[in-house]
């Protein structure tokens, strides 16, 4: 069966400093597809990255990069120098080929960057 | 992407009533679901909402009490039924762009906050 285990239910940082957010999952598809998602205090959940099974590049996009380990089924985002519009909670998600379309998401860390 | 509106944007009713949700998009898209968010909880899908034919629901979620439409390939409502205060919560529209034989990366509408006395 397919999970998603966000550990972190509360981050808080002081701005500028690093922090990372820890996403471990569990599937027995061999193709599977990870998200990361945040959620500002204005409850949308905007999309931040999208990563296929069969790749397992790590990716920086600005601040933000995230590092994706199947030997150990984690799929981590750090941001680094945070700033205080990084405050929101972030899902990570997973969707297995077999499953259609159906996200599953983690219970969410709560990120709080303290100016 | 898309851009992605629902309404309302929050509402808050008195139990034993219906609220009807809508979900716009400035695109043609393939998949629309409908997703529930309870209070400080993560996101559990509610349906697939399927144009020109009955929703497919997740386990625990019955036409009855969560009515679907969706009549175009831009345009879907959902509809809580008899709320009472466990409905309480956001519920989400998103979309996707791809075929529904593969996955593809949904985007999310802004939400609409229930809350039910």
């Amino acid at each position: 069966a397919q999970k998603v285990t966000q550990a972190q239910t509360e981050i808080s940082v002081v701005e500028k400093e690093d922090v990372t957010l820890d996403c471990v999952y569990e599937t027995r598809d061999t193709t599977y597809y990870l998200f990361w998602y945040k959620q500002p205090p204005s409850g949308e959940l905007v999309f931040l990255i999208r990563r296929n099974s069969f790749d397992e590049q790590n990716e920086i996009s600005g601040r933000y990069s995230w590092n994706f380990q199947k030997s150990t089924s984690s799929f981590n985002f750090t941001i680094t120098a945070s700033q205080v519009v990084d405050s929101a909670v972030y899902f990570c998600a997973l969707s297995e080929r077999t499953g259609a379309n159906n996200l599953f998401f983690g219970t969410g860390t709560r990120l709080t960057v303290i100016p | 992407s898309a851009v992605i509106s629902q309404k309302p944007s929050r509402d808050i009713c008195q139990r034993g009533t219906s609220l009807t949700i809508q979900c716009q998009v400035d695109s043609q898209v393939t998949m629309m679901f409908w997703y529930r968010q309870q209070p400080g909880q993560s996101l559990t899908l509610i349906a697939t909402a399927n144009q020109g034919s009955e929703a497919t629901y997740e386990s625990g979620f019955v036409i009855d009490k969560f009515p679907i439409s969706r009549p175009n390939l831009t345009f879907s409502t959902l509809t809580v039924s008899n709320m009472s205060p466990e409905d309480s919560s956001i519920y989400l529209c998103s979309v996707s762009f791809g075929t529904g034989r593969s996955q593809e990366t949904q985007y999310f509408g802004p939400g609409t906050r229930l809350l039910v006395l």
